[in-house]
Parts: structure tokens; sequence; C-alpha cells
């Protein structure tokens, strides 16, 4: 079990490029999320799915697109980047159970600078 | 409104004291709790997970929830060096909301 995998661990990107964050999870869980982690802050969500074809917004939407066609992968798209997406980011999946999504299972983070 | 809340410390604790760390939401009907920790450069881990009122413990961890005043707490007992990393409070209400984090640095 490989658990959930994020590919790049890092990245530059020039402010206007684009660049999709990929990450797919072998657990077969339902729930699958993108956080971003600014330097000393909390996770802020960007986007989540409850399933493949479901997705919905999270605190931060702005500037990334997503999508979920099957359950194990979920790419996160940055369209035109800016410095402001200087960040790290973070996949996750979790199972749904009572109450709904339950532990979240964490990627090792992806580095990505805009410059 | 800030849905999770979180003191940012950071807070410092002498090794072999207890620490505490404190968590208020915003939103009634969320469900379940979790405490992350995090160390720098690293991926959150699952410390804790709390469902319903009342004391959970786990080795030198417990947890508290008081549904009624939206308040979750983590105490850590007998403090370790390697308990200093920053505790993330997570809230689930359908999408899984984490606070911004209180730094804990244990003095030895």
């Amino acid at each position: 079990n490989a658990g959930v995998t994020q590919t790049p661990k890092f990245r530059i990107l020039k402010i206007g490029q684009s660049m999709t964050l990929q990450c797919a999870q072998d657990m077969n869980h339902n729930y699958m999320y993108w956080y971003r982690q600014d330097p000393g802050m909390g996770l802020k969500l960007i986007y989540y799915s409850v399933g493949a074809g479901i997705t919905d917004k999270g605190e931060v939407p702005n500037g990334y697109n997503v999508s979920r066609s099957t359950t194990e992968d979920f790419p996160l798209r940055l369209e035109l980047a800016a410095p402001s997406q200087t960040s790290v980011y973070f996949c996750a999946s979790s199972y749904s159970g009572t109450g709904g999504a339950g532990e979240l299972f964490f990627g090792e983070g992806s580095r990505l600078t805009v410059l | 409104q800030k849905e999770v809340e979180q003191n940012s410390g950071p807070l410092s604790v002498p090794e072999g004291a207890i620490a505490s760390l404190n968590c208020t939401y915003s939103d009634r009907v969320s469900q379940s709790f979790f405490w992350y920790r995090q160390y720098s450069g690293k991926s959150p881990e699952l410390i804790m997970s709390i469902y319903s009122n009342g004391d959970k413990e786990d080795g030198r961890f417990t947890a508290q929830l008081n549904k009624a005043s939206q308040y979750v707490s983590l105490l850590i007992r007998d403090s370790q060096p390697s308990d200093s990393a920053t505790y993330l409070c997570a809230v689930n209400n359908d999408k899984i909301i984490f606070g911004k984090g209180t730094r804990l640095h244990i003095l030895p």
C-alpha cells in the first residue's frame, strides 16, 4: 500500500504558467481533499470530493480547479500561477462512515514556488 | 467568522508537565473532531479523534469535547521534548476544516 502519493514534490513556476498537481490514493477512500499551507499557518481547504464525479469548493478555491474522474485520482490544476499561490500543497483522503469523513491520510506534500 | 479557532502560541511547557491545547468551532452541526500533530517540514499525523461529549484517553493524550460550548481540547501528560510540534485542531462538518495550529515547545 502506497497510501496517498503526490507529484511533484517540488516545482518552480513563472507567473502566468499553469500546472497540475497529481494526487493518487490506493485505499479506496471516497473522500479526497486538497489543502494549502502557508508558512506558520494551518491548512486551508481548497477543494474536496466525496466521490468520483463530485467536487466542491473549500475555503480558498479561487485560482484552482479540480476533477475526480476515478476514485483513486484527484488532480489539482493551477491556472495562471500567481506569487500568492506559493505554498505547500497537501492532498489527503479519508474513508466515509457514520457522521461523514474520518481520519485524514496525507500525502507528503508538494512545495510550489511562483516567481 | 473563522470556523475553527486556536491560539497560535508558542506555548512553552516544562518537560514532564501537562500541556493543554484548546480549540473552538463555530458550526454546531459539526460531528467529529480531530487533533493532528505536525513536525516542521512534515505532513500532519492524527493523534486523537473524538465524536461524543466527554473525555477520550489514549496513552499520554486526552481529548475533551464539549459540544454545548463548542469546545475541544487536548491534554498531553508527562510532556516530552519529542512532543514539540504544531498541533492542529480539525472539525468535520461534511468537509474537514483546520484551525491555524498551536506551536508547542517543551522545555528540557
